[in-house]
Parts: C-alpha cells; structure tokens; sequence
C-alpha cells in the first residue's frame, strides 16, 4: 500500500486567513482526492486531483475557496481560503490507481480549527 | 436517495466477542466495490476490507468478514473478539466503477464502543 503523508498534522488558523495542507505519496499514483470531515459528520469529496490540470470540484466546492494543485503523480496541495469557523474540519487526502478498483488509502489527515 | 446506509450511529460490544455492523447500499452500476474504514479519535482512516460486486465469497482479513448479501444490497462487517482497540468509527464507502474514476461514497459511520 501507498504511505501518504500530510503536512500539517494539525493547526488552528485566525479567521479570513489561508492555509496551505500538502500531501505526499511515496509512490506514483494516478487518482488523488482531497475530502473534508466536518465534526461529527461523514466524509465528503472536495475534489479530484488531477495531475497538469484543473482539479474537478463536486457540488458546493469552488476553486476560488479550495484551490488545489498537483504538480507530479506523488504530491499535491489542497489550500482553504480566507476562512471561517465553519471551515474547521479534517481535510484528508486519498490516493488510488486507476485500474486497482480495489485500493483507496488516507493519508492521516489535517485537523484544522478556525478561531 | 442515500446511497450508503449505516443504520447504527452507535453500538457497544463485550471484549472478546463479535459484532456486526451494519450497512446497505444503492446503486444501479452492475459493478461496484464496497469498502469499510475505521477511523480512530486520531482522525486517520485505516483501510479494512473490500469486496467487489462480481465476488464469488465473501472477503476476509484477519479478525473482519464481511457478510455480502447482493440481492439485498447489504455489506455488513462481522467484527470477531473483539478488542479494546477496535473503539472506533466506522465507515461503509462504496465505489461505482460509471462513476466518476475512483471517488468514494460514505456512510454516516458506527462508533463502536468495545466493553472490558
């Protein structure tokens, strides 16, 4: 399995300020995914991460609030924009292969609070 | 429609014996793949076991099964002796291969509680 890191663990951020959550993956993957888990809740998909172009976003996710980048098949950053309280969640970034319909791995998620 | 179930928001279970928690589906895709995570009070998701719609048996890894029933679109995991480290979320995805690439869909997860 894929060993996926994010940075950071952890942060507590001021409202209407941006942060910035990397994921890393020791392994070229094709499909990387950003979900966030707001408190209590389920997962829910942000978007997809595609590598040399744009991210395709689901319903209520925008690029402006949710940039993401991904440079390369082993990295890519999810940012949360001029934020709020109520964008305090773990974001989680997935990874997958295309035709490996039977793996999906997490990194171990960001913990974000907004004050 | 809600396309993954979990009826149980929470759940206790004895150390040392099973549990099964439930979860159901919907989906008109012939082929999907239906997964379940745990989710300690760390955050990180630990990948449990998968099962593919056109799978003969039922998947088994270690100490979790998962009871398949198609006809009902049911994909419970059987948890057997059960330990202190088990409390948990759980969470129940699924995969629809005409849907879009690898994404998954979640269940509202089961927090189970294991008594010593």
């Amino acid at each position: 399995s894929a060993v996926i890191s994010q940075k950071p663990s952890r942060d507590i951020c001021q409202r209407g300020t941006s942060l910035t959550i990397q994921c890393q993956v020791d392994s070229q993957v094709t499909m990387m995914f950003w979900y966030r888990q707001q408190p209590g809740q389920s997962l829910t998909l942000i978007a997809t991460a595609n590598q040399g172009s744009e991210a395709t976003y689901e319903s209520g996710f925008v690029i402006d609030k949710f940039p993401i980048s991904r440079p390369n098949l082993t990295f890519s950053t999810l940012t949360v924009s001029n934020m709020s309280p109520e964008d305090s969640s773990i974001y989680l970034c997935s990874v997958g292969q295309m035709l490996s319909y039977n793996e999906q791995f997490f990194g171990p998620g960001t913990r974000l609070t907004v004050l | 429609a809600q396309k993954i179930t979990q009826t149980q928001p929470g759940m206790f279970v004895q150390e040392k014996e099973a549990v099964t928690l439930d979860c159901t589906y919907d989906t008109s895709d012939p082929s999907y793949g239906l997964f379940w995570y745990k989710q300690p009070s760390s955050g990180e998701m630990i990948f449990l076991i998968y099962q593919g719609s056109y799978d003969q048996q039922n998947a088994t890894e270690g100490r979790y099964s998962l009871n398949f029933q198609k006809a009902r679109k049911s994909a419970n995991l059987v948890i057997s002796a059960s330990q202190l480290g088990d409390s948990a979320m759980y969470f129940c995805a699924m995969r629809e291969a005409t849907g879009k690439g690898n994404m998954l869909t979640f269940g509202g997860g089961t927090r189970l509680m294991v008594k010593p």
